[in-house]
């Protein structure tokens, strides 16, 4: 079955530091993957994407992502944390033949001062 | 440009009370889709229309119809609500048009809080 799995309910991080948030999927075929960022009592926001090419993956405020076919990956970086991305991160999969997305559960990020 | 937009913020209903949720985006986007969301759940897709017409199952469809209006408007309705129902309800819509499915970016609107008493 196509599933999607984030592993943190809760990533902790200091402001200033290098953040990751870690994501897996489990895919036939191709995978499509996105990254989309919630916060507090809003809609989801996309971040960014992977479809083909480049497996380095650069979005909005400074995130990036970086698919591994081998590790079955697609973990979401900032190379430095700050306050305001504290939010509710959720990884999603596409597939070629449906418009539907499956999503992780999500992972709360806490960035501290 | 509003994007996405859902109507009510907010609702309380009594078990075996009907609604309907509104969803509108002024994107002409092809596909749209109601989720819900619960914690520890993630988002779960309850149903979906490709396109002007046409509507199908997600995940959990059970105790949910649809409505796809006209390329607009996509609504959910409650036929007879159960307190299993409470949960934070979200419409998207994304442009399939372009391409394979499955890579479109989606836009969310701001979501629906439902409980059921």
């Amino acid at each position: 079955a196509q599933s999607v799995a984030q592993p943190e309910d809760q990533v902790n991080v200091a402001e200033g530091n290098p953040l990751t948030v870690k994501c897996t999927y489990s895919v036939s075929g191709n995978p499509y993957l996105f990254w989309y960022v919630q916060y507090p009592n809003r809609g989801l926001q996309f971040l960014l994407k992977y479809i083909t090419g480049d497996n380095l993956v650069k979005g909005s405020y400074g995130f990036e992502a970086e698919f591994n076919k081998s590790q079955t990956s697609f973990h979401l970086k900032k190379p430095s944390a700050l306050v305001s991305d504290s939010a509710l991160y959720f990884c999603a999969v596409g597939f070629y033949n449906t418009d539907k997305l499956i999503f992780g559960t999500g992972t709360r990020l806490q960035v501290f001062p | 440009n509003a994007g996405v937009t859902q109507t009510p913020k907010f609702q309380v209903l009594k078990t075996g009370q009907s609604m309907t949720l509104q969803c509108a985006q002024d994107m002409n986007h092809n596909s749209m889709y109601w989720y819900r969301q619960d914690p520890g759940m993630g988002l779960r897709l309850i149903y979906y229309s490709a396109s002007e017409g046409t509507t199908d199952k997600g995940e959990v469809p059970n105790g949910y119809n649809v409505s796809r209006l006209n390329k607009r408007e996509f609504s959910l309705r409650l036929e007879s609500a159960a307190p299993s129902q409470t949960s934070v309800y979200f419409c998207a819509s994304s442009d399939s048009a372009g391409g394979p499915g499955g890579t479109d970016t989606q836009y969310f609107g701001p979501g629906t809080r439902l409980t059921v008493l």
